[in-house]
């Protein structure tokens, strides 16, 4: 199985900061990347997908990158409702793997 | 507005069996992937499997965990999505959700969760 892994783990920001995450898939997954944002106590958001695609509705203020192995995910000028956990899931291959998840919250 | 509502969670014993429900109400259901999501108390996302539509013979894909165990199967006459869990173990108890894949994003669409606890 693939293997995916985000770094880093948790973050401290402050409002209006710029905040890059960074997700590592174990082999060449091309742009089969997708990024989730889930908060305490609710469903995940579909954020990103094909690793630079926004869904509708998703503001422009996140943004992806990447291809084969090494992906990121900005957001720029964070929100308090921004605060929240972010999740990468590789699907080029199953079984479909997220990754750990990176906590971002308040500094 | 595209509406997955799960039920049928709850508490069963380990080795106990539970069938897992999610209607589907707001798009175009029977040309869809649908899948099941979990997420154990306090941990991350974990895929469990997807059942393909009717164009490709409802085929099906599991993670390692809940093969053989688990059987993902739709009714696309009711919208409706399941999700058979047998020989249940504690390790299985999180909340459970159904997701909608939409062209190649994966997981679209969530519903809101339903909580299922093997425990004796």
């Amino acid at each position: 199985d693939i293997q995916m892994t985000q770094s880093p783990s948790s973050l401290s920001a402050s409002v209006g900061d710029r905040v890059t995450i960074t997700c590592r898939a174990s082999q060449d997954i091309s742009t089969s990347l997708a990024w989730f944002q889930q908060k305490p106590g609710k469903a995940p958001k579909s954020l990103i997908y094909a690793a630079t695609t926004l869904e509708s509705g998703v503001p422009s203020k996140f943004s992806g990158s990447g291809s084969g192995t090494d992906f990121t995910l900005t957001i720029i000028s964070l929100q308090p409702e921004d605060f929240a956990t972010y999740y990468c899931q590789q699907y080029k291959y199953y079984p479909f793997i997220f990754g750990p998840g990176t906590k971002v919250d308040l500094k | 507005e595209v509406q997955l509502v799960e039920s049928g969670g709850g508490l069963v014993q380990p080795g106990g069996s539970l069938r897992l429900s999610c209607a589907a109400s707001g798009f175009t259901f029977s040309d869809r992937y649908m899948d099941w999501v979990r997420q154990a108390p306090g941990k991350g996302l974990e895929w469990v499997g997807r059942v393909r539509s009717k164009a490709y013979s409802y085929t099906t894909e599991y993670a390692a965990s809940v093969k053989g165990r688990f059987t993902v199967s739709r009714d696309d006459s009711k919208t409706s999505l399941f999700l058979q869990m047998s020989s249940l173990k504690t390790e299985d108890s999180a909340i459970y959700y159904c997701t909608i894949t939409e062209g190649i994003s994966p997981h679209v669409y969530w519903g809101q969760g339903i909580l299922v606890t093997v425990s004796s």
